[in-house]
């Protein structure tokens, strides 16, 4: 039958705010979790990632927060950018097997000049 | 570097035709290739799994004798999409990982079944 599309949920921020985008991951025994961007028409792009042994990690602008103990992943962003406008997936690894990915189901962001 | 391409980019097929999807690593080699099926508004759902020289395993749900992949090299997947319909229309995204736990995710291709 017909699949019934989803609407992301949207996340809308003025530029120069900080954003945080939340992620409920589902299996506690990933151990490694990662963040994408993706642009409209484009593959996931990157942005930054953290094994499980971490709670926290920082990048340029970004920073992961991982809380295994609710299977919570976040990331937020500072000072955010009308650029930064995309959905945002949070991935989990499975442990074992070939690397393989399960995305969460995408926030999208808006950021507003 | 860890530069993934797809092609064609778009693709419109007439409904029952097979269409061919080529994932390429430019820069590197993969040891495992990664195919994604992702519809308007939807999260990527991974469709299977490929290992240079070895059968794909693919996920539940997914036909694999409608969806047949082949990992001929270490940087080159195709998947084709055999028998096309309309609900097979979708943005199909590989990706390419070495030994590391990094995919590294090609641009997409936009298929139309008309």
């Amino acid at each position: 039958g017909e699949s019934v599309g989803l609407h992301l949920p949207t996340l809308s921020v003025q530029e120069g705010d900080n954003s945080i985008i939340n992620c409920a991951y589902s299996n506690s025994a990933s151990d490694y979790f990662i963040w994408y961007k993706q642009e409209s028409g484009k593959g996931p792009q990157f942005i930054i990632d953290i094994r499980s042994n971490m709670d926290k990690r920082q990048g340029q602008r970004v920073t992961v927060l991982l809380n295994k103990t609710v299977k919570h992943l976040s990331l937020q962003i500072a000072a955010t950018q009308p650029g930064d406008s995309a959905v945002y997936f949070c991935a989990e690894k499975v442990k074992g097997g070939y690397n393989k990915l399960i995305f969460g189901a995408g926030t999208r962001l808006a950021v507003h000049p | 570097g860890a530069v993934v391409s797809q092609h064609p980019s778009r693709v419109i097929c007439k409904s029952g035709t097979s269409v061919k999807i080529e994932c390429r690593s430019l820069d590197f080699q993969a040891t495992t290739m990664f195919w994604y099926r992702q519809f308007p508004k939807q999260s990527l759902m991974l469709m299977a799994t490929s290992n240079e020289g070895s059968k794909a395993t693919y996920e539940q749900g997914v036909e694999k004798d409608k969806f047949l992949i082949n990992h001929a090299s270490l940087t080159l997947s195709t998947l084709t999409v055999t028998s096309a319909h309309p609900e097979d229309s979708s943005f199909y995204i590989c990706s390419a990982s070495t030994r590391s736990y990094e995919q590294y995710f090609g641009p997409g291709t936009r298929l139309t079944v008309t």
